[in-house]
């Protein structure tokens, strides 16, 4: 079965500063993985996706995440944080004919 | 581009009551599933389709209804709504191919008391 984990249920930086938001994934086979954004009060938004052809996957808006599969790892970061990119983000892997969905991380941006 | 269009956006319900969250898609697509999002715990899967006929159940099914008569339609049923299921209730569409991306709706904010 897929599963995933977020590592972090909150994380806090300054604008301008790097973020990472972690996750590892667990999967019985190659694994289709995902991270969408939700800003307050909306609904879910793909950032970016996992494809196979290259283990660093570029999303929008700046966002970017690496596929380790020695480690698990499907990392989410950004250079410099903006103050839009405050939000919650969720790391997803596609299970059979189901997305599994870790806790969520919620990113502050402070001023 | 409407995209995935859930109403009603709020909805407070007694204990007891019923009432249907309705879920509609314009992109043609085959997979139409529900998620209810609760702190700390993630979206988890309610009900799923594959296809007009086809529903089936996911994670948490107890106490919801589905049907699919259509493939843009895909309601969301609670027969006797009880305090547990105060959540926010997302539907999502999205192709049957693997790595194809979900397309959410905006969600129905749903409080029972």
């Amino acid at each position: 079965a897929q599963s995933v984990t977020q590592l972090d249920s909150h994380v806090s930086v300054s604008e301008g500063t790097p973020v990472l938001l972690r996750c590892n994934y667990s999967s019985s086979y190659s694994p289709s993985l995902f991270w969408y954004v939700q800003h307050p009060n909306k609904g879910l938004q793909l950032l970016l996706k996992y494809t196979s052809a290259a283990t660093l996957v570029k999303g929008i808006n700046g966002f970017e995440a690496e596929f380790k599969k020695s480690e698990t790892s499907f990392h989410l970061t950004k250079p410099s944080a903006h103050m839009s990119d405050a939000a919650e983000y969720f790391c997803v892997v596609q299970g059979a004919q189901k997305l599994v969905f870790g806790q969520g991380t919620r990113l502050t941006i402070n001023p | 581009n409407a995209g995935v269009t859930q109403t009603p956006k709020f909805q407070v319900l007694k204990t007891g009551q019923s009432m249907t969250l309705q879920c509609a898609q314009d992109m043609n697509h085959e997979y139409m599933s529900w998620y209810r999002q609760d702190p700390g715990m993630g979206l988890r899967l309610i009900h799923y389709s594959v296809g007009a006929g086809i529903t089936d159940q996911g994670e948490v099914p107890n106490g919801y209804n589905v049907s699919r008569s259509t493939t843009e339609d895909f309601p969301l049923r609670l027969l006797s709504a009880a305090p547990s299921q105060t959540s926010v209730y997302f539907c999502a569409s999205s192709y049957v191919q693997t790595n194809t991306e979900a397309f959410f709706g905006q969600g129905t904010r749903l409080t029972v008391v």
